[in-house]
């Protein structure tokens, strides 16, 4: 069904180190994907998003790449810092006019100094 | 700019009372929702308004009603408070719809029903 995933619900990194979160979704048909993070006692920070007619899509030290033919989409933070230590959660749409979102569980990551 | 507001940030109610979460967005954006977040989830969608006058069913409307008659604002009704609806409360709303374009968060009501 419409469900979105995640590999790991935890990663620690260090400071500097670039950092990979990964995210699985099971809906083909899901076209617009796109990646929050949530600091806590805070509501959902947009980071980026990509189409479905995209691979990768850059910003300012994040890429996100989508691989549809295993449905796997993926956050990297390049340098990571302190301030980037927070719960990341995927979301995908499905094409169709459905107006939903459908979030994955997130992953929590720890940038140690 | 003040984005999405939510109001109370916090409550505790007793099992059967009611209240209304409330959402205000000052970005005169069309498509508002709302989302539950329990502790290791994700966010999962109560209900959503594509504009004013129009509300739809998400994934968990049980227990819950909305109402849009204006823009601007997008109250969330518990009708009889029970446990299984103490969350996080997260408004939502955007230009367009979910598949548009991201959409904008609120901090959150944090939610606590005894």
């Amino acid at each position: 069904g419409e469900s979105v995933g995640l590999h790991l619900p935890t990663l620690s990194v260090q400071e500097g180190d670039n950092s990979i979160i990964n995210c699985a979704y099971s809906n083909s048909a899901s076209d617009y994907f796109i990646w929050y993070k949530q600091e806590s006692g805070k509501g959902p920070q947009f980071i980026i998003d990509i189409r479905s007619n995209m691979d990768k899509r850059q910003g300012q030290r994040v890429t996100v790449l989508l691989n549809k033919t295993v449905k796997h989409l993926s956050l990297q933070i390049a340098a990571t810092q302190p301030g980037d230590s927070a719960v990341y959660f995927c979301a995908e749409t499905v094409k169709g006019g459905s107006e939903k979102l459908v979030f994955g569980k997130g992953t929590k990551l720890t940038v140690n100094p | 700019n003040a984005g999405v507001t939510q109001t109370p940030k916090f409550q505790v109610l007793k099992t059967g009372q009611s209240m209304t979460l409330q959402c205000a967005q000052d970005m005169n954006h069309e498509y508002m929702s709302w989302y539950r977040q329990d502790p290791g989830m994700g966010l999962r969608l109560i209900h959503y308004s594509v504009g004013a006058g129009i509300t739809d069913q998400g994934e968990v409307p049980n227990g819950y009603n909305v109402s849009r008659s204006t823009t601007e604002d997008f109250p969330l009704r518990l009708l009889s408070a029970a446990p299984s609806q103490t969350s996080v409360y997260f408004c939502a709303s955007s230009s367009l719809g979910a598949g548009g374009q991201p959409q904008h968060f609120g901090d959150g009501t944090r939610l606590s029903i005894l």
